[in-house]
């Protein structure tokens, strides 16, 4: 079976500083999801990437998924406390429904914190 | 994206109990998915639920302890039966939505069994 394993386990910077968090595969990713998410909440969909060497951003963040499609990073540009949760990468089963992507693999989250 | 929304948002149970979570979404998906968060840990998935068909259980979950309902393609209830502390958990729906099946997550159920 496939496993996430996500680098570091938690985080603590000031505001304004940049991060990066690492989401490493012990198989091919078909396709990556970040998520954020708020404590006892639910998940907020960041990105998808699916594609060796793609990049995505949104605002502030960037993912990016590697030529050999077994890591992923995400980075934070300037934090602020709003960024602040708990990210988790999660890998799409290519063995599950046929062409479309099933269930989710999820790494064990890192958790950030961002001083004001 | 997908507007989804489940019921209730909170419960504090005994055990022994029964408790039933509802998840609805603002269209009509295919798949919907049931998965498990336990307190500190990460997400995993409990079943499938397609509509027509029983749900497809992942291993270590039964549908004697998670029976799943899915009467059309908009709505699934999971009910977690004789509920234990163990079974404290943030329990979430997830459906895919989108030419590229993006996965995207209900607000979640946050569930203290006493």
């Amino acid at each position: 079976s496939q496993e996430l394993e996500q680098s570091p386990q938690s985080l603590i910077v000031q505001e304004g500083k940049n991060l990066t968090i690492n989401c490493t595969s012990s198989k091919t990713l078909y396709g990556l999801y970040w998520y954020k998410q708020k404590y006892g909440e639910g998940l907020i969909f960041l990105m998808m990437l699916q594609k060796g060497g793609e990049e995505k951003s949104h605002e502030k963040i960037t993912a990016k998924l590697d030529e050999k499609k077994q890591q992923s990073s995400l980075h934070i540009t300037a934090s602020q406390p709003s960024h602040a949760g708990i990210y988790l990468c999660g890998a799409a089963d290519p063995n599950a429904g046929g062409t479309s992507y099933g269930k989710l693999t999820f790494g064990q989250g890192t958790i950030l914190t961002v001083h004001p | 994206s997908a507007v989804i929304s489940q019921k209730p948002s909170r419960d504090i149970c005994q055990r022994g109990t029964s408790l039933t979570i509802q998840c609805q979404v603002d269209s009509q998906v295919t798949m919907m998915f049931w998965y498990r968060q336990q307190p500190g840990q990460s997400l995993t998935l409990i079943a499938t639920a397609n509509q027509g068909s029983e749900a497809t259980y992942e291993s270590g979950f039964v549908i004697d302890k998670f029976p799943i309902s899915r009467p059309n393609l908009t709505f699934s209830t999971l009910t977690v039966s004789n509920m234990s502390p163990e079974d404290s958990s943030i329990y979430l729906c997830s459906v895919q939505r989108g030419s590229q099946e993006t996965q995207y997550f209900g607000p979640g159920t946050r569930l203290l069994v006493l």
